[in-house]
């Protein structure tokens, strides 16, 4: 079956350290995005990207890097400038306009 | 700029109840609207979505939800609350312009009592 996967599930850093989380999909999704998510806060845009070499920012990139080098992958580096990176990260990826996102199981990070 | 707004961040039923969520916007085009599920540690899931067309819109489990464009709201329903739609529930909106970034408000915690 089609789908996002996201990895690792559950991921710790220490201060100072740069992390990468990875998001991978085999929907030939054109579109893909990332988002972080606070309790109480919904979710917030990271970073997207509507085409391969291609990304722009969102409203909290700050912090934090992509790279786009084929379709299938979006990953995000989380860097030691990220002064709060403890969070719940989502990676969703998009068919078509008006089909909404398809989203991956998400990777929760936690500073130690 | 668009903007959803999710008013009542917990909501409370019992078993069998009506479920309301409620959710207004604001977009300066014809927008998009979508409901998210999400359980927790988990992904989202989407519910339902109103691109075009009939403005009462079913979705998965026994949700629907209605457009009403005159006062921007888009709400979620279900007749009859079960103990499984204990969950998170996120409206979004996205323009219709190229890039389609969706923006969520910030969630509605359904708890369903017994």
């Amino acid at each position: 079956d089609g789908g996002i996967t996201q990895s690792p599930k559950y991921l710790f850093r220490k201060e100072g350290q740069n992390v990468t989380l990875s998001c991978e999909q085999n929907l030939n999704h054109d579109a893909m995005y990332w988002y972080r998510q606070d309790p109480g806060q919904g979710l917030r845009l990271i970073y997207y990207s509507q085409i391969v070499n291609d990304f722009q920012k969102g409203d909290i990139a700050e912090g934090y890097s992509v790279s786009r080098e084929k379709k299938e992958s979006f990953p995000l580096t989380v860097t030691s400038a990220q002064k709060n990176p403890t969070a719940f990260y989502l990676c969703a990826s998009k068919r078509e306009l008006g089909f909404g996102y398809t989203f991956g199981s998400g990777t929760r990070l936690t500073v130690v | 700029a668009q903007s959803v707004t999710q008013l009542g961040s917990h909501v409370s039923v019992s078993e069998g109840a009506l479920v309301l969520l409620r959710c207004n916007y604001s977009s300066s085009v014809p927008p998009y609207l979508f409901w998210y599920v999400q359980y927790p540690n988990q992904g989202l899931q989407l519910l339902l979505k109103y691109t075009t067309g009939a403005t009462l819109v079913k979705g998965i489990n026994g949700f629907e939800a209605e457009f009403k464009k005159s006062e921007t709201s888009f709400h979620l329903t279900k007749p009859s609350a079960h103990m499984s739609d204990a969950a998170e529930y996120f409206c979004a909106v996205s323009d219709t312009g190229g890039s389609e970034k969706l923006v969520f408000g910030k969630g509605t915690k359904l708890t369903v009592n017994p």
